[in-house]
């Protein structure tokens, strides 16, 4: 079964800092990886998704992520951030067969001025 | 265009009474997901309506919980003999078809008392 890890429930940072969130998965085969976005009050949106070719993925925001399947991660990174990227990041992985998604419990990235 | 709309926004219901709760997917998006989040958690799949395939009803939690799609178009979900560990915010997602990009609603805050 698939499985998404986000080790970290909270990062603060300071603004202007780089920042990685953390994701691994589990899964026997072929995954699709998506990273998304929920800004306070606001609904889920797709930041960036991994589907075949380059390992590393660019999204939205100035955020990237790399695809490392040996180490099964796709860890999202910004090299500056910004007091708006305050949100809660999920990761999510599908199998490139099925059509259910399975997301992470969430990484709270709060930004400090 | 419009995107995924819900409603209602916010329900504040009584523990046994039954709630009904509507999506509206982006016109000509097959596909159509349910998830609840819990105050501090992730994502929960729920179930997956994809076009006139048998819905995916593999996340509902129990019984009392049921869906229907009417075509591409309107799903409600519905939660009857609410309990209080029903108390979450119910997103909507549609995507054009399974493994893309999913469009999430504003969400359905439910609180049962």
């Amino acid at each position: 079964a698939q499985s998404v890890t986000q080790l970290d429930s909270q990062v603060p940072v300071f603004e202007e800092a780089p920042v990685e969130l953390r994701c691994n998965y589990s899964s026997s085969v072929s995954v699709y990886l998506f990273w998304y976005v929920q800004y306070p009050n606001q609904g889920l949106q797709l930041l960036l998704k991994y589907l075949s070719g380059s390992t590393l993925v660019k999204g939205i925001n100035g955020f990237e992520a790399e695809f490392n399947k040996s180490q099964t991660s796709f860890h999202l990174r910004k090299p500056s951030v910004h007091i708006s990227d305050t949100a809660e990041y999920f990761c999510a992985v599908k199998k490139s067969s099925a059509s259910k998604i399975i997301f992470g419990s969430g990484t709270r990235l709060s930004i400090r001025p | 265009g419009a995107g995924v709309s819900q409603s209602p926004s916010n329900k504040v219901t009584e523990k046994g009474k039954d709630v009904e709760l509507r999506c509206d997917p982006i016109s000509g998006h097959t596909a159509l997901y349910w998830y609840r989040q819990r105050l501090g958690q992730g994502l929960e799949f729920l179930i997956y309506f994809q076009g006139n395939s048998a819905p995916d009803k593999s996340g509902l939690p129990s019984d009392r919980f049921s869906a229907e799609r009417t075509g591409e178009s309107v799903s409600t979900l519905t939660i009857q003999r609410t309990q209080q560990e029903d108390s979450a915010v119910y997103l909507c997602a549609s995507s054009l078809g399974s493994g893309e990009t999913q469009y999430f609603g504003p969400g359905t805050r439910l609180l049962v008392l």
